[in-house]
């Protein structure tokens, strides 16, 4: 069973722009982690961060984390059209040595 | 440096029919995890080694699903016998724990997976 559920599933927007995509998870975790995939490639680690952590940065990425809601999220500032990919979020459940991946968001940048 | 690799990328075959996918993890990585991904069900984790040893296969579904990782260097994913639900796209990932077990709070590398369709 999926432990994340990323919101929107879709989205659409232009070169230049910011994209920012939504995780909620159920359960405590330990850390959660953000990728990326692109079509018909294996996923790419973007950014981790650990359950006592709030915000994270790592060039065009931020991400920041709410453990009292139970979610996370991702902003992509200044869009580029290689950035078209689907991401997803994953985390571990505290107590368990695995990750559970969400469903994903699908990002469509135009140029 | 090279990723994770593995073989085939695409895989056709009957119904009925043995399936072996394999995997080449990162060397130095003591972690491989096994998953499946379908549009249906997302990414699923299949099986979890740690040092070359099996931890965690709850999520194999059934016992015609096998894995095994003989060495460091290389694990494999059997299918026996194959049915057209098996149809998806499995990825091989590897990472590094620091404390010798297996840890979810590493980056996971995958690999570009194997398209399996089961006819």
């Amino acid at each position: 069973s999926q432990q994340g559920e990323e919101d929107p599933q879709a989205l659409s927007i232009q070169e230049g722009e910011n994209a920012t995509m939504n995780c909620s998870y159920k359960t405590s975790i330990n850390n959660l982690q953000w990728y990326r995939q692109n079509s018909g490639r294996g996923l790419v680690h973007l950014i981790l961060i650990r359950s006592n952590e709030r915000e994270k940065h790592s060039g065009r990425l931020r991400v920041t984390l709410d453990t009292s809601k139970k979610s996370s999220s991702l902003l992509i500032t200044a869009s580029r059209a290689a950035d078209t990919a689907s991401y997803f979020c994953a985390t571990d459940r505290t107590g368990f040595q695995k990750l559970v991946f969400g469903t994903g968001t699908r990002l469509l940048v135009s140029p | 440096d090279a990723g994770v690799i593995q073989s085939p990328r695409h895989e056709v075959t009957e119904m009925g029919q043995e399936v072996t996918l394999r995997c080449k993890p990162i060397s130095g990585h003591n972690s491989l995890f096994w998953y499946r991904q379908t549009m249906m069900r997302g990414l699923e984790l299949l099986i979890y080694f740690n040092n070359n040893v099996p931890i965690d296969d709850s999520g194999m579904p059934e016992d015609r699903f096998s894995a095994k990782m003989p060495n460091a260097s290389f694990s494999t994913l059997k299918i026996q016998p194959s049915e057209p639900r098996d149809s998806a796209v499995y990825f091989c990932a590897s990472s590094f724990s620091w404390t010798g077990g297996p840890s979810s709070n590493q980056p996971q590398h995958f690999g570009d997976g194997t398209r399996l369709s089961i006819l």
